[in-house]
């Protein structure tokens, strides 16, 4: 298994540019999130989603738009980027263990996002 | 709002002691999870403790939880260098699906 994949690695931005962060994952994962990651911030939930056509909003969802149309890919969409939006991105997923949808997070290893 | 907040922000300590880190949390919650995270790096997890028990093993860590106060303890014993990296409680809020993140604090073990 891959686990869970992000790409790209690495993105430099002009301020009012769009662009999709992609995530994927194998491990036929029904909740899949994305966190951003600032100095002195930690992590903070942008979406969630609890299986494919279901998506919720977490606690820094303005400027981010997500769609979950297979249980693999949970892309995230910035629809004008804004330097506010510089950020490490992290996208997660797991698998229902006792009922409870969000225990053990798998991480991607990240994508470092620079609006210019 | 920051669910969880680790205490201290950061510790450094010697190869072989024990490092515990704090995490508080604000609402009720049905678990509670810390994360490593090695620099430049994604979140690797730890340990999971449900909001029913009150203390967990895995190896050389053990955490507690106190739901009462609104907090738990991550405990690693006999640090070693490679344990040097950011660490992150997260709380499963009650009746939500949403996970929050703390802060993190960062553990430098010196060899």
């Amino acid at each position: 298994n891959a686990g869970v994949t992000q790409t790209p690695k690495f993105q430099v931005l002009k301020t009012g540019q769009s662009m999709t962060l992609q995530c994927a994952q194998d491990m036929n994962h029904e909740y899949m999130s994305w966190y951003r990651q600032d100095p002195g911030m930690g992590l903070r939930l942008i979406h969630y989603s609890v299986g494919a056509g279901i998506t919720d909003q977490g606690e820094v969802p303005n400027g981010y738009n997500v769609s979950r149309s297979t249980t693999e890919d949970f892309p995230l969409r910035l629809l004008s980027a804004a330097p506010s939006q510089t950020s490490v991105y992290f996208c997660a997923s797991s698998y229902p263990l006792a009922g409870a949808l969000t225990d053990t997070q798998y991480f991607g290893p990240g994508t470092r996002l620079t609006v210019l | 709002s920051q669910q969880g907040e680790e205490d201290p922000q950061a510790l450094s300590i010697q190869e072989g002691e024990n490092a515990t880190m704090n995490c508080s949390y604000k609402t009720s919650i049905n678990n509670l999870q810390w994360y490593r995270q090695n620099s430049g790096r994604g979140l690797v997890h730890l340990i999971l403790i449900r909001s029913n028990e009150r203390e967990k093993h895995s190896g050389r860590l053990r955490v507690t939880l106190d739901t009462s106060k609104k907090s738990s303890s991550l405990l690693i014993t006999a640090s070693r260098a490679a344990d040097t990296a950011s660490y992150f409680c997260a709380s499963l809020q009650g009746g939500s699906e949403k996970l929050v993140f703390g802060k993190g604090m960062k553990l430098t073990v010196n060899p």
